[in-house]
């Protein structure tokens, strides 16, 4: 069964430095797709960013990149200049495309130090 | 504006009884799917459906049921044998042709009186 890591509860930046949001991921599959999504205290899920299997680039979204290393399973959220609004809870998510199955990691919370 | 409405935002349920929540989208999406989401266990998949009149568990589907009899709704039902169901719950969705993200609705938040 697929599986999605993310092994840091919590974190902390000071603002304006840069963090890195680990993400490992458990799967036999190929074809697959990645997405970080950040949840804010009203709770609405907002994607930040996504990365096709198939795609050997790292994807970048502005301040926010990914490291991805499909034959580790690894798939790590940068996020560089820190901003205030950037405090939430942040999970990885994996989706396959043989069945649509789409599930989550258990999360981490980002705090940003003024 | 397409999205996906959950109502009711907040809900209370008395232990013993059965209750539904409901998840409607106009997004024309197939697939659709429940996460529960408890502190530090982050989403956990309960159903999802791919198409009309199919669905399949998730990782805890126990204590849960849905159905899916027309494309735009999929509710949940927490029947009396969910022994912990205080959570809350989000519906989502996805265009299964597309690489899109999935799109999700705002949430319930079940409580037990």
């Amino acid at each position: 069964a697929q599986t999605v890591t993310q092994s840091q509860p919590e974190m902390s930046v000071q603002e304006a430095e840069t963090v890195t949001l680990s993400c490992t991921y458990d799967t036999s599959e190929s074809d697959y797709y990645l997405f970080w999504y950040k949840q804010p205290p009203s709770r609405q899920m907002i994607l930040v960013i996504r990365q096709e299997a198939y795609k050997q680039q790292n994807a970048t979204e502005n301040r926010f990149s990914v490291n991805f290393q499909k034959a580790a399973k690894s798939f790590s959220l940068k996020i560089s200049d820190s901003q205030l609004g950037d405090a939430a809870m942040y999970f990885c998510a994996y989706r396959t495309n043989r069945d649509d199955k789409i599930i989550f990691g258990k999360g981490t919370r980002l705090h940003i130090l003024p | 504006d397409g999205g996906i409405t959950q109502s009711p935002k907040y809900l209370f349920r008395k232990e013993g009884q059965n209750v539904t929540l409901s998840c409607e989208q106009n997004l024309n999406h197939d697939a659709m799917y429940w996460y529960r989401q408890d502190p530090g266990q982050g989403l956990r998949l309960i159903y999802y459906s791919q198409i009309v009149n199919d669905f399949q568990k998730g990782d805890i589907a126990e204590g849960y049921s849905v159905s899916r009899e027309k494309k735009e709704s999929f509710p949940l039902t927490v029947t009396s044998a969910q022994k912990n169901p205080t959570a809350f719950y989000l519906c989502a969705s996805i265009d299964r042709n597309s690489n899109q993200p999935q799109h999700f609705g705002d949430g319930t938040r079940l409580s037990i009186l």
